[in-house]
């Protein structure tokens, strides 16, 4: 049983449309996140949920839109997909909204935008 | 400001040779720490965590990390190599702002 499940692994999709990456954890946790991680490795947070409630907004895009449905879901809608979007999008999630007992993440979506 | 530095980009070691990782971080109260490992094309994992007690740290797969406050550091260790450790290995912080940042990572080789 995968803990942190994103779909789709990998996205292609051409500038300008409209895309959304699925998360799901079974781990019972409270807090879900999303990180962007670039071509040279480094991760930055870009939101973070907790029961359904926003409580961490980087400095992101309006184009990206998180929306969770319930606490064990958190999904990411992208709008207007530029060059630059192109990354490994990672979904977490944590028992605990600090963040203090650690993140189970998912494998990733690659999204490649041409 | 609260940060997470890895001095070393990349580093090679032969398999069943000893393993440290270096991490520096700055933060003003007692930091919660974090080490987590990426193997190619997957997910990070967490290997092992600080918020307190003991400054040596027992994680998963055998590695070890050791906490240092008057070095701001919290390196990790292993004393013998497997060539399954090939991976990217992030040190974490969390901040007093709730939030997790994540070193520059350390990309490790392993010779066999």
């Amino acid at each position: 049983d995968t803990a942190v499940s994103q779909t789709p692994k990998y996205l292609v999709t051409q500038m300008g449309n409209d895309k959304s990456i699925k998360c799901e954890q079974n781990l019972g946790h409270d807090t879900m996140y999303w990180y962007k991680q670039d071509s040279k490795k480094f991760l930055k947070i870009m939101f973070s949920y907790n029961n359904k409630e926003l409580i961490i907004n980087e400095t992101v895009p309006n184009r990206f839109s998180p929306k969770s449905p319930d606490k064990a879901h958190l999904n990411l809608h992208i709008n207007s997909l530029e060059l630059g979007d192109s990354a490994v999008y990672f979904c977490a999630s944590s028992q605990s909204d600090t963040g203090r007992y650690g993140y189970t993440f998912g494998s990733g979506t690659r999204l490649t935008v041409v | 400001a609260q940060s997470v530095t890895q001095p070393d980009i990349h580093i090679t070691v032969s398999e069943g040779a000893s393993l440290e990782l270096r991490c520096n971080y700055s933060y003003g109260a007692t930091p919660y720490l974090f080490w987590y490992v990426q193997s190619p094309g997957q997910g990070l994992q967490l290997l092992l965590k600080y918020f307190s007690g003991d400054t040596l740290v027992q994680g998963i797969k055998g590695f070890e990390a050791e906490f240092k406050r008057s070095q701001s550091s919290f390196n990790l260790r292993k004393p013998s190599v497997h060539w399954s450790d090939a991976a990217e290995y992030f040190c974490a912080l969390k901040t007093s702002y709730d939030k997790v940042i994540f070193g520059p990572g350390t990309s490790l080789s392993v010779i066999p």
